[in-house]
């Protein structure tokens, strides 16, 4: 049964104090990882696609890399706008995504 | 050029009543899934869709929830009988193949939120 996990389940931070979210997946035959960022009362918005270990997507202040096990999301100098929950998500040889329960991230100005 | 359009945005269903929720998928799209989302949990697949046909129903629990997705109209998740565990956010998803999510994700709606009492 295909697994992601991620971590920490809660962060607060300072505008400006960088930082990283942990995503591990546990897929038969790995076709993409995702992250999707949801805002509360609303649906997710995907942010990146990753297809194979060693590859980094980048938007903004978000820097998405792929292991062979895991994902990290890096934040760089986070804004107030940037607190949300960030959600990564794994799909394998179905293609439907199995989704993590979420980082929930806030910073403070 | 619209998004996924769910309604209703708030249901609140008596136990034992029915509960339709309705998912417009976006412009051009053909392939629609449907994942709940319970508090303190991740969303968690329900149903795979394409028009007229239920490809992967895995994630349907077995007996009171049905979905369809006909040629005209928007696809319909249905839940009879209602109980208090069924309270959740229902978020419906499309995209144009099933494949095309990979590059560009699904495109979410923003969900309804179905309260048992």
């Amino acid at each position: 049964e295909d697994q992601v996990t991620q971590s920490p389940e809660a962060l607060r931070l300072q505008e400006g104090e960088s930082s990283s979210l942990n995503c591990s997946y546990t897929v038969s035959g790995l076709r993409g990882l995702f992250w999707y960022r949801q805002d509360p009362g609303k649906g997710p918005e995907f942010l990146f696609t990753l297809y194979s270990a060693g590859e980094e997507k980048e938007k903004e202040r978000l820097k998405a890399t792929l292991t062979k096990k895991e994902s990290f999301l890096h934040i760089t100098a986070p804004k107030p706008e940037d607190s949300a929950t960030y959600l990564c998500a794994a799909s394998g040889g179905s293609y439907i995504p199995t989704f993590g329960r979420g980082t929930s991230l806030i910073v403070h100005p | 050029n619209a998004g996924v359009m769910q309604n209703p945005r708030h249901l609140v269903r008596r136990r034992g009543q029915e509960a339709r929720l309705r998912c417009s998928p976006m412009k051009g799209h053909s392939h629609v899934y449907w994942y709940r989302q319970l508090p303190e949990e991740g969303l968690k697949f329900m149903v795979y869709l394409q028009k007229e046909n239920i490809i992967d129903e895995s994630g349907m629990p077995k007996e009171r929830f049905s979905a369809e997705f006909p040629k005209e109209g928007p696809s319909i998740l249905r839940i009879q009988q209602v109980v208090r565990g069924d309270s959740a956010a229902y978020f419906c998803a499309s995209s144009p193949t099933r494949q095309g999510q990979m590059n560009y994700g699904y495109t979410f709606g923003s969900g309804t939120r179905l309260t048992v009492v």
